[in-house]
């Protein structure tokens, strides 16, 4: 496997169901993002995790939890989701601002189409 | 604050025709500037960066962007429309100094024959 990937890629659930996202890059960086993409709305940054610490929580509910066990690795628990949590939820990954003395592209996986039912 | 405006939320070209994206930026500080492509049921493709080495910048796929710091613009041009070049565009800027990406809410090529 190359690039970022991300598991399932399509997942139905109910409200009342648990379920975890996954994602995983092969580049060697060490920053990996979350993201929201709705219909007809701009991308939503969710977390942002540098060195498997967390440096950014964008105000979201925590019906989300992520978890980053590594800096491959980062996970997205889903619990009691509403219908309007339905979305693409898009991995990401770059090198960290420390480690590149300014700007560097994100890579993103395919993502997870999620409907809650 | 910085932020990224893309006009036209859809775009049609014929086939071989010049496409024109365009993308404004309003940023305190010295921008990067990045143009993504989307596929249907895709996650999302840099085709190219601006890091202020050179205002035009070359990407993938035949397309290319100029930046112009007077007009604070960063349109994607590609000469000859493709088939396959009908997506979905995300302008997006960031500082440099932070993780963040902000992204335009984007911008969907139809390209018919």
């Amino acid at each position: 496997e190359t690039g970022v990937t991300q598991t399932p890629r399509h997942l139905v659930m109910g409200m009342t169901n648990k379920k975890s996202l996954k994602c995983e890059q092969h580049l060697g960086h060490n920053a990996m993002y979350w993201y929201k993409q709705s219909a007809k709305k701009p991308l939503e940054l969710m977390f942002v995790y540098n060195f498997k610490e967390q440096t950014e929580n964008n105000s979201v509910p925590s019906r989300f939890s992520p978890e980053c066990p590594n800096s491959s690795h980062l996970f997205l628990h889903l619990h009691t989701l509403q219908p309007e949590d339905s979305a693409l939820y898009l991995c990401a990954s770059s090198r960290p601002v420390r480690d590149r003395g300014g700007s560097a592209e994100q890579f993103f996986g395919p993502g997870t189409r999620l409907t809650v039912l | 604050a910085q932020s990224v405006t893309q006009l036209g939320s859809h775009v049609s070209v014929s086939e071989g025709a010049l496409v024109l994206l365009r993308c404004n930026y309003s940023s305190s500080v010295p921008p990067y500037l990045f143009w993504y492509v989307q596929y249907p049921n895709q996650g999302l493709q840099l085709l190219l960066k601006y890091t202020s080495a050179a205002t035009l910048v070359k990407g993938i796929n035949g397309f290319e962007a100029e930046f112009k710091k007077s007009e604070t613009s960063f349109h994607l041009t590609k000469p000859s429309a493709h088939m396959s070049d009908a997506a979905e565009y995300f302008c997006a800027v960031s500082r440099g100094d932070t993780d963040k990406l902000i992204f335009g809410t984007g911008t969907r090529l139809q390209v018919f024959p």
